[in-house]
């Protein structure tokens, strides 16, 4: 099993440009969750996700959007990339068991935004 | 106030030493509760859940206070594997599984 992957690892980007950033996971994890990871600010939830189909806003949603139209995939979109936007990403998923409350991370992804 | 709150660090002790991380979270809904390690630019990774009886794993004890809404994590004998950063972590209850983190208490372990 490799888990939770994420694509790409590092990507540099010109303020204004757009990308996607891929989450997959093979552990048939029902939840899923994108955040970022600033120095001295701990994780933020940007959006999550509870199942195929569904997306929900986490605590610092603007300027991204999210799809979830496969159980294994979990899709961040950055529509016009923005400087404050640098940071480290990681995707997280797991069980949906009432028992389950570990979160599998991915290994992140480092956007720097120009 | 941020929901989850840390010790500011970093911790620089010897080899051998017991170290304490403090944390405190402001919402009373929250339900379970983490301590997380994230090595420098890596993935976090659960160290430990933490129950209200208090449990401990090798070197590792974990205890929460309800009432003061207070989690702690004690390691003893540290060793230079333990260099890390520790997030102290929050699940609110009925929430979609969403995880709260702490900023994180950086420990660097020395020989």
């Amino acid at each position: 099993n490799a888990g939770v992957t994420q694509t790409p690892k590092f990507r540099v980007l010109k303020t204004g440009q757009s990308m996607t950033l891929l989450c997959a996971q093979d552990m048939n994890h029902e939840y899923m969750y994108w955040y970022r990871q600033d120095p001295g600010m701990g994780l933020r939830l940007i959006h999550y996700s509870v199942g195929e189909g569904t997306t929900a806003k986490g605590e610092v949603p603007d300027g991204y959007n999210v799809s979830r139209l496969k159980k294994q995939n979990f899709l961040l979109g950055l529509e016009s990339a923005a400087p404050s936007q640098t940071s480290v990403y990681f995707c997280a998923s797991r069980d949906g068991g009432w028992d389950s409350n570990e979160q599998f991370f991915g290994p992140g992804t480092r956007l720097t935004v120009l | 106030r941020k929901e989850v709150e840390q010790d500011p660090g970093p911790f620089n002790v010897p080899e051998g030493a017991t170290v304490a991380f403090n944390c405190t979270y402001s919402n009373s809904a929250s339900q379970s509760f983490f301590w997380y390690r994230q090595d420098c630019r890596k993935e976090p990774k659960l160290l430990m859940s933490v129950y209200s009886s208090g449990n401990e794993d090798g070197r590792f004890t974990a205890q929460l206070n309800r009432a003061s809404q207070y989690i702690s994590l004690l390691i003893r004998d540290s060793k230079l594997s333990d260099s890390a950063t520790y997030l102290c972590v929050v699940n609110l209850y009925n929430q979609g599984g969403k995880l709260i983190f702490g900023q994180g208490t950086e420990l660097s372990v020395k020989p």
